[in-house]
């Protein structure tokens, strides 16, 4: 296994324009997170899945984000009608159910929207 | 969200040791986690604590005390590779999502 992947590595797009990103966690991993980061900043939780199942999403996330994780295995994440508020890292990170070794983190997808 | 408090920036010398504190509500909690995160790379998993102590990972220790909310991560015989930022998170007691703290940036000098 190669850890957890996403894909594309980076992102520019035109405000209004809509994005998808997709991530592909660990094989083993029941659970798959969504964080986002800006720079100086902690990642800041978006959304997680549990199989193909979402137990919750962020309230600060606008109804513009929406994630799938359509047969528990590769996620993605669609930003529809960006802005330019959006621009920022989008980590995509998975666990098995018991994190005692953490969460494993994607090397993300850095979105710039001009 | 679980209120982590941490340190911004500190800057210590090749060889020295620097502590790295770190402060969190302690209602909901499941388990304090740092990670280091390299400029431009994704974070990494540095250590777990559950229950109070201290855990030693070769240069690395990690502590906590879970009745003050508090944690340290303590950086050993510091090398320039060391110079990235270091982030506490709090684990939620009912499904171990993290929430992460803003980073405390580590500037290693020679």
């Amino acid at each position: 296994d190669t850890g957890v992947s996403q894909d594309p590595r980076h992102k520019i797009t035109k405000r209004g324009q809509n994005v998808t990103f997709r991530c592909d966690p660990i094989s083993e991993h029941n659970r798959l997170y969504w964080y986002r980061q800006t720079l100086g900043q902690g990642p800041e939780f978006l959304t997680y899945f549990q199989n193909e199942a979402q137990l919750e999403k962020s309230r600060l996330l606008s109804d513009r984000f929406s994630a799938e994780r359509p047969k528990g295995s590769f996620s993605t994440l669609e930003i529809q009608r960006t802005e330019q508020g959006d621009s920022a890292m989008y980590l995509c990170a998975s666990s098995p159910l018991l994190p005692t070794y953490g969460y494993t983190f994607g090397s993300g997808t850095r979105l710039t929207v001009v | 969200g679980q209120n982590i408090d941490q340190p911004t920036e500190m800057t210590a010398t090749e060889g020295a040791i620097v502590q790295i504190n770190c402060t969190y509500q302690t209602s909901g909690f499941n388990g304090l986690f740092w990670y280091q995160q390299h400029a431009g790379e994704a974070p990494t998993f540095l250590s777990y604590n559950v229950l109070d102590g201290l855990e030693e990972k070769g240069r690395f220790s990690s502590f906590l005390s879970r009745s003050k909310g508090y944690s340290y991560l303590l950086l050993k015989e510091l090398q320039m590779k060391d110079s990235a930022s270091y982030l506490c998170a709090s684990a939620s007691s009912n499904d171990y999502k993290l929430s992460f703290g803003a980073g405390t940036t580590v500037t290693v000098r020679a």
